[in-house]
């Protein structure tokens, strides 16, 4: 398995601002996920990152809204910009088994509340 | 069609019964599937993975997969209350760049 640590793991945010979420992994990986999962809702990817490329996003989501970086194999941070409050939400890193690369584990995500 | 759907909940079955919860996928290619357990207010667990044709046995929890019709199913035996929490079925499509697309979800209550 993997440790995947996020900072934040909980805020309250005021429209209109940004906020960065911070995701450390305890190994190397080539691949990490970000997923997002509105109230009462199920798990929404939002974009996959790879170290050394731009991330792919998924549609419906843009790289304005939520940019992405990857600045080595055990990082990476997700930013919800320019927040309202339909971006309440649990934003989750998550990360493939490093060793048999099937598995996908998940951190304990990030909760933003937007006011 | 939702490339990956399960059947809409909630379930509720009555302690030591068997809780079934089914899943369906589009994408004939995909080789791994997950179920996830999640529990209020809490990230996804990884309760169990398959990836060939048959039965998987963990403890109480049995995965079944049968790829020719794109179905995945997890079985509960013994249901306890501590087993109430949403369950996640997860597909891993590696044609496209090996995402994990969820399902909705079921969520499970087990009544004492």
């Amino acid at each position: 398995s993997a440790v995947i640590s996020q900072k934040p793991s909980r805020d309250i945010c005021q429209r209109g601002t940004s906020l960065t979420i911070q995701c450390q992994v305890d190994s190397q990986v080539t691949m990490m996920f970000w997923y997002r999962q509105q109230p009462g809702q199920s798990l929404t990817l939002i974009a996959t990152a790879n170290q050394g490329s731009e991330a792919t996003y998924e549609s419906g989501f843009v790289i304005d809204k939520f940019p992405i970086s990857r600045p080595n194999l055990t990082f990476s941070t997700l930013t919800v910009s320019n927040m309202s409050p339909e971006d309440s939400s649990i934003y989750l890193c998550s990360v493939p088994d490093a060793t048999s690369g099937n598995t996908i584990y998940f951190g304990e995500g990030s909760w933003l509340t937007v006011v | 069609q939702k490339e990956v759907e399960q059947n809409s909940g909630p379930l509720s079955v009555p302690e030591g019964a068997i809780a079934s919860l089914n899943c369906t996928y589009s994408d004939r290619g995909s080789q791994s599937f997950f179920w996830y357990r999640q529990y209020s207010g809490k990230s996804p667990e990884l309760i169990m993975s398959i990836y060939s044709n048959g039965d998987k046995e963990d403890g109480r929890f049995t995965a079944q997969l049968n790829k020719a019709s794109q179905y995945v199913s997890l079985l509960i035996r013994d249901s306890q209350p501590s087993d109430s929490a949403t369950y996640l079925c997860a597909v891993r499509f590696y044609n496209q760049g090996g995402k994990l697309i969820f399902g909705q979800g079921t969520e499970l209550s087990v009544k004492p």
